[in-house]
């Protein structure tokens, strides 16, 4: 079963320290995984995708890592601000007749206080 | 650009009514798609369309749901009779790569008593 795991399911930080939120998955075949940022009210924003031949990719503070091997990904927040105070959603896609089918994981919930 | 317009942002309605949840997908997009999020489920994909046409709906839960997009520029998800386990935030999202780029509306939060 396609499945996608996220953890911690919550986690609670101090302004300006660092945090990795983690997720495992079993989707097959493996096409690409994508972080979501989700604040509060509002719909997910994409922050990176990476498909199978990227193990790492930026978008600022934001850095995202895919080990293909263990299927495993990680998002980690660098010098955390308040703003970063959101829900965050590993989706991993599978090809599937020309197209992507994506599984989403339940999300990690950050709380940064200031 | 306004991004996907969806109305109404929250919707209260009694078990039994007909509810219709609206999207205005982003101009020039040719995918749209209809999510449910809960706190026990996540994000589920229920019916996605290309060119206007439904290409996959096996996520939509009953047949008491029932999705549809007259034209390129606005689509509706109904639910009728509503019951109280409908209660979510209900996400339609457009792009124009399909599912490799999607844009998200700001939801619909509906309440069933």
């Amino acid at each position: 079963k396609n499945q996608v795991e996220q953890s911690p399911q919550s986690l609670i930080i101090l302004e300006g320290k660092n945090c990795t939120l983690q997720c495992n998955y079993t989707v097959s075949p493996f096409s690409n995984l994508r972080w979501y940022k989700q604040d509060t009210g509002r719909g997910p924003v994409s922050l990176t995708i990476m498909t199978f031949s990227e193990n790492t990719k930026s978008n600022g503070r934001y850095t995202a890592t895919l080990d293909a091997d263990t299927k495993q990904s990680s998002l980690h927040i660098t010098a955390s601000q308040l703003s970063d105070s959101a829900s965050y959603i590993c989706v991993v896609s599978k090809t599937s007749g020309g197209s992507y089918i994506p599984t989403f994981g339940r999300g990690t919930s950050l709380i940064v206080h200031p | 650009d306004a991004g996907v317009i969806q109305s109404p942002r929250h919707e209260v309605t009694e078990m039994g009514q007909e509810v219709t949840l609206r999207c205005k997908p982003i101009s020039g997009h040719n995918s749209l798609f209809w999510y449910r999020q809960t706190m026990m489920r996540g994000l589920e994909l229920l019916i996605y369309f290309n060119n206007n046409v439904p290409i996959d709906d096996s996520g939509m839960p009953e047949d008491r749901f029932s999705a549809k997009m007259p034209n390129a520029s606005f689509s509706t998800l109904k639910i009728q009779p509503s019951e109280p386990r409908d209660s979510a935030v209900y996400f339609c999202a457009s792009s124009l790569l399909g599912f490799l780029e999607q844009y998200f509306g700001p939801g619909t939060r509906l309440t069933v008593t």
